[in-house]
């Protein structure tokens, strides 16, 4: 069955630290990955997409992800975190087509100063 | 460029009334996904719709539930006598084409809190 498992329900950093945010997915292919990030009260905004070619991937406000067919995994990584990156975190993937995304059951980072 | 319009923001209901939640997709775009997100838990897809199409709803309860985007106006989710597991986030997204691609990602609303009592 396809599904996407984020390990971490909670994480907490302090500012300025390094950060990775993991995520393992189940698929019978080679999928599509997002990265999508939730502040309290708001939508899902994207951070990161990974359909093809390089699998390291750039997206906004600083965050990256690495896409590794082998460990079946698409982890979000930050140099340094700051105080305004605390949110909801989810991964997910579609299985190309149209938008049927599966979500991870995300992870909620908490910054301390 | 307005991006995805979801109202209302919260709507209460008593069990057994009726839910309305309304999504205004992206300017220039005509697919549009529902999505609920339950308390702890990811989002789950429920239905994709294009304009006076249901396109895929296998991810909606067969009973109760239901969507339409109509040629003019909003998409609609309707949820018939609530219950309280009803109670969630909905949220709406819309894309400008079909494909899975750069250029069709979702743009997600601000979400519908319904809370059943």
């Amino acid at each position: 069955a396809q599904s996407v498992t984020q390990p971490d329900i909670h994480i907490t950093v302090s500012e300025g630290a390094s950060l990775e945010l993991r995520c393992n997915y189940s698929y019978g292919a080679t999928p599509y990955l997002f990265w999508y990030v939730q502040s309290p009260g708001q939508g899902l905004q994207l951070l990161l997409k990974y359909f093809s070619g390089d699998t390291l991937v750039q997206g906004i406000k600083g965050f990256e992800a690495e896409f590794k067919r082998s460990q079946s995994s698409f982890n979000l990584r930050k140099p340094s975190v700051h105080w305004s990156d605390a949110a909801e975190y989810f991964c997910a993937v579609g299985p190309g087509g149209y938008n049927k995304l599966i979500f991870g059951a995300g992870t909620r980072l908490a910054v301390h100063p | 460029n307005a991006g995805v319009m979801q109202n209302p923001r919260h709507l209460v209901r008593r069990r057994g009334q009726e839910a309305r939640l309304r999504c205004s997709p992206m300017k220039g775009h005509s697919h549009v996904y529902w999505y609920r997100q339950l308390p702890e838990e990811g989002l789950k897809f429920m239905v994709y719709l294009q304009k006076e199409n249901i396109i895929d709803e296998s991810g909606m309860p067969k009973e109760r539930f239901s969507a339409e985007f109509p040629k003019e106006g909003p998409s609609i989710l309707r949820i018939q006598q609530v219950v309280r597991g009803d109670s969630a986030a909905y949220f709406c997204a819309s894309s400008q084409g079909a494909e899975t691609s750069g250029a069709n990602v979702l743009t997600f609303g601000a979400g519908s809190r319904l809370t059943v009592l």
